[in-house]
C-alpha cells in the first residue's frame, strides 16, 4: 500500500529551536509539495518539486525556511529559528505527472507547535 | 492567476439528504480540477478529478461532480449522504506544468 510517510507526526519545540519536518514521498513520484494548514490562511503552497528540482518556494518565507530533496526518497522542510506563528499542521504530498497534470498524494502531516 | 472559490465554509445537512459543494474557479484556459476530502486529523484524500472527457465525473464514496465550462464552476454532490461523510472538503485547480491551488475548505457536517 504506498503511501506518502510524514516524520514526525507531532512535534512541540520552542521559539528559536530549528525544526525539521521529513517526507518520504511514493516510490516512483517525481513531484513533492509542501502545504502549510492554518485555521486562518488554508490550505499554502510552501514549495514545489519536480525531479528533486525547486520549482517554486515564492509561498516559503526565505529568511527562516528552507525546503531540500538530498535524494528520491527524501524531502525536507526546515524552520530556524522557529516562531510560534509557525504552528500549523504542515502537508507534504508527491505525486506523478500525467500530461502536465499532477495530482498529489498527501501524508498525514506534521502538526508543529511552537511555544 | 488562477483562484478557487469555495462559496460555502460551512454545510449543515440531515443524513441521507442529498447534498452539493460548491466550487467555482477563475481562469480562462484549460484547467484540471480536483475534489478532495480530509478527515479529521488527517491528510488530504483524492475523491474525483477532471482531466477531459465527460463532464460528469464520478468519484468514490459515491460523489461525483460536473465541470461546467461557461460558468466555471466544479460543484460536487451526493445524492445521499452519511455521517461518515462528515469532513472538510478541498476544490482544486491546477494548469499544465502549474501546481495545486486549493480553494478554502467547505465543512461538510452530517447530523442524524
Amino acid at each position: 500500500d504506498a503511501r506518502v510517510t510524514q516524520t514526525p507526526r507531532h512535534k512541540v519545540t520552542e521559539m528559536g529551536q530549528e525544526v525539521t519536518m521529513r517526507c518520504q514521498p511514493i516510490l516512483g513520484h517525481n513531484t513533492v509539495f509542501w502545504y502549510r494548514q492554518t485555521m486562518m490562511q488554508g490550505l499554502e503552497l510552501l514549495a514545489y518539486f519536480r525531479n528533486r528540482a525547486p520549482l517554486d518556494d515564492s509561498g516559503m518565507p526565505k529568511d527562516r525556511f528552507s525546503a531540500e530533496m538530498p535524494d528520491a526518497t527524501l524531502a525536507t522542510l526546515k524552520i530556524q529559528p522557529s516562531e510560534p506563528r509557525d504552528s500549523a499542521v504542515y502537508f507534504c504530498a508527491s505525486g506523478p505527472e500525467t500530461g502536465g497534470a499532477s495530482e498529489a498524494f498527501f501524508g498525514q502531516g506534521t502538526r508543529l507547535t511552537v511555544v | 492567476a488562477q483562484s478557487v472559490t469555495q462559496l460555502d465554509s460551512q454545510v449543515p445537512v440531515f443524513e441521507e439528504a442529498p447534498v452539493e459543494l460548491r466550487c467555482n474557479y477563475s481562469s480562462s484556459v484549460s484547467v484540471y480540477l480536483f475534489w478532495y476530502v480530509q478527515y479529521p486529523n488527517q491528510g488530504l484524500q483524492l475523491l474525483l478529478k477532471y482531466l477531459s472527457g465527460s463532464t460528469l465525473v464520478k468519484g468514490i464514496n459515491g460523489f461525483e461532480a460536473e465541470f461546467n465550462k461557461s460558468q466555471t464552476s466544479f460543484h460536487l454532490r451526493k445524492p445521499s449522504v452519511h455521517i461518515s461523510d462528515t469532513a472538510e472538503y478541498f476544490c482544486a485547480v491546477i494548469r499544465a506544468g502549474n501546481m495545486l491551488t486549493f480553494g478554502g475548505g467547505t465543512r461538510l457536517m452530517v447530523k442524524p
